[in-house]
């Protein structure tokens, strides 16, 4: 399978206990997506990069959360001390990084669900 | 205001019916727009990309109309796989992200 990965598919932990999800994106695919979605609700973007660069971060990614891209291949996202509010579907994307109307078409791993309770 | 609104459906319709789905956006700069599709509980997965005044893909049309900022699909001959989320997408403007929409919930009854 040659898509987008994501490692491990469910994750069930108690709060105030750190996690750490890994992400493999599509092998030519430089730009690297996180998104987080809740019940109900669309995906909604935490964090990119750029082969190792991270360019943007939201707001809601708060301090307890970190990524990392360290060779510009796979990602990493942890989350410190996790909360109840952090339930939810951990959602990576990948894409080629091109511009210009016919753009980036962004590929989704299939998610890591993550209960804290 | 949300930067992407959808209705979020149910929309219930009968095998075989043309079903719409709208969707407007806030953001004037933005680039690129596509529709994806969700099945419960499985990641997003891109339906079609909706490019200047939009496009055809088999029973799904996808419309633009950048001045009102709006996006449609139109579903002809519903099947039941056809059961799933519509979430319109946009992309762009001073940004990387994929912005969603809420999403649309659409079940094709036998």
């Amino acid at each position: 399978d040659t898509g987008v990965s994501q490692d491990p598919r469910h994750k069930i932990t108690k709060r105030g206990q750190n996690v750490t999800f890994r992400c493999d994106p599509i092998s030519e695919h430089n730009r690297l997506y996180w998104y987080r979605q809740t019940l109900g609700q669309g995906p909604e973007f935490l964090t990119y990069f750029q082969n190792e660069a991270q360019l943007e971060k939201s707001r809601l990614l708060s301090d307890r959360f970190s990524a990392e891209r360290p060779k510009g291949s796979f990602s990493t996202l942890e989350i410190q001390r996790t909360e109840q509010g952090d339930s939810a579907m951990y959602l990576c994307a990948s894409s080629l990084g091109l511009t210009g109307e016919k753009s980036d078409t962004q590929y989704f791993g299939p998610g890591t669900r993550l209960t804290v309770l | 205001r949300k930067e992407v609104e959808q209705d979020p459906g149910p929309f219930n319709v009968p095998e075989g019916a043309t079903v719409a789905f709208n969707c407007t956006y806030s953001n004037s700069a933005s680039q690129s727009f596509f529709w994806y599709r969700q099945d419960c509980r499985k990641e997003p997965k891109l339906l079609m990309s909706v490019y200047s005044s939009g496009n055809e893909d088999g029973r799904f049309t996808a419309q633009l109309n950048r001045a009102s900022q709006y996006i449609s699909l139109l579903i002809r001959d519903s099947k039941l796989s056809d059961s799933a989320t519509y979430l319109c997408v946009v992309y762009g403007g001073a940004t990387n992200k994929l912005i969603f929409g809420t999403g649309t919930l659409l079940a094709v009854q036998p």
